[in-house]
């Protein structure tokens, strides 16, 4: 069956310029998730969506940044005036409805996003 | 605040056994997550401890020491295709807080 996709795989864009970044769950996955992994490091959550539930935003790093889920099913991460320290890969996850929530997540194959 | 440590690099010989070790802090705590990141690539789900001790899967196994704030991932019979970065990620409460990653080097 069909993963988590995410579009553009790649986003070279200029300083100052704004981005979006889209990511399509797996179908019927409830929770969906976004995070960004610096060169080297770990990943660093940045939000949190699960069904009609309002979006558990705390970790996104200014307000230039900002997300929304449509119809419950596809996301798209927004970064407005992008600053250099934005560059990096940005991963989106999926998981089905669970006990708990306690489900893996899917991830995406990653947007790479470069601001010169 | 969350804190998740876990050692940056390790180097294995195929064949071998080698530990991955993960120590957590956090404000709550449901369980126990590692996942496996080739370079370029998202990361794959390993395996999920809620409980202590020790879960088997096949050549890998992860145990969880929740009054300690510890884990470990075990890789058993090493290959050279186990080279990648591990990642151990403290879930709570819809929230995982991920460690920096261990790259495990696997050689001849």
């Amino acid at each position: 069956g069909a993963g988590v996709s995410q579009s553009p795989s790649n986003k070279v864009t200029e300083k100052g310029k704004d981005v979006e970044l889209r990511c399509d769950p797996i179908s019927g996955h409830t929770a969906l998730y976004w995070y960004r992994q610096s060169l080297g490091q770990g990943l660093e959550f940045l939000i949190y969506f699960q069904g009609n539930s309002a979006p558990d935003k705390s970790g996104l790093p200014s307000d230039r940044f900002s997300a929304e889920r449509t119809g419950g099913s596809v996301s798209t991460l927004t970064i407005q005036r992008t600053q250099q320290e934005d560059s990096a890969v940005y991963l989106c996850a999926s998981s089905p409805p669970g006990a708990g929530g306690t489900d893996t997540q899917y991830f995406g194959p990653g947007t790479r996003l470069t601001v010169l | 605040g969350q804190n998740i440590d876990q050692p940056t690099e390790m180097t294995a010989t195929e064949g071998a056994i080698v530990q991955i070790n993960c120590t957590y802090q956090t404000s709550g705590f449901n369980g126990l997550f590692w996942y496996q990141q080739h370079a370029g690539e998202a990361p794959t789900f390993l395996s999920y401890n809620v409980l202590d001790g020790l879960e088997e899967k096949g050549r890998f196994s992860s145990f969880l020491s929740r009054s300690k704030g510890y884990s470990y991932l075990l890789l058993k019979e090493l290959q050279m295709k186990d080279s990648a970065s591990y990642l151990c990620a403290a879930y709570n409460f819809n929230k995982f807080y991920f460690g920096s990653g261990t790259k495990l080097n696997v050689k001849p």
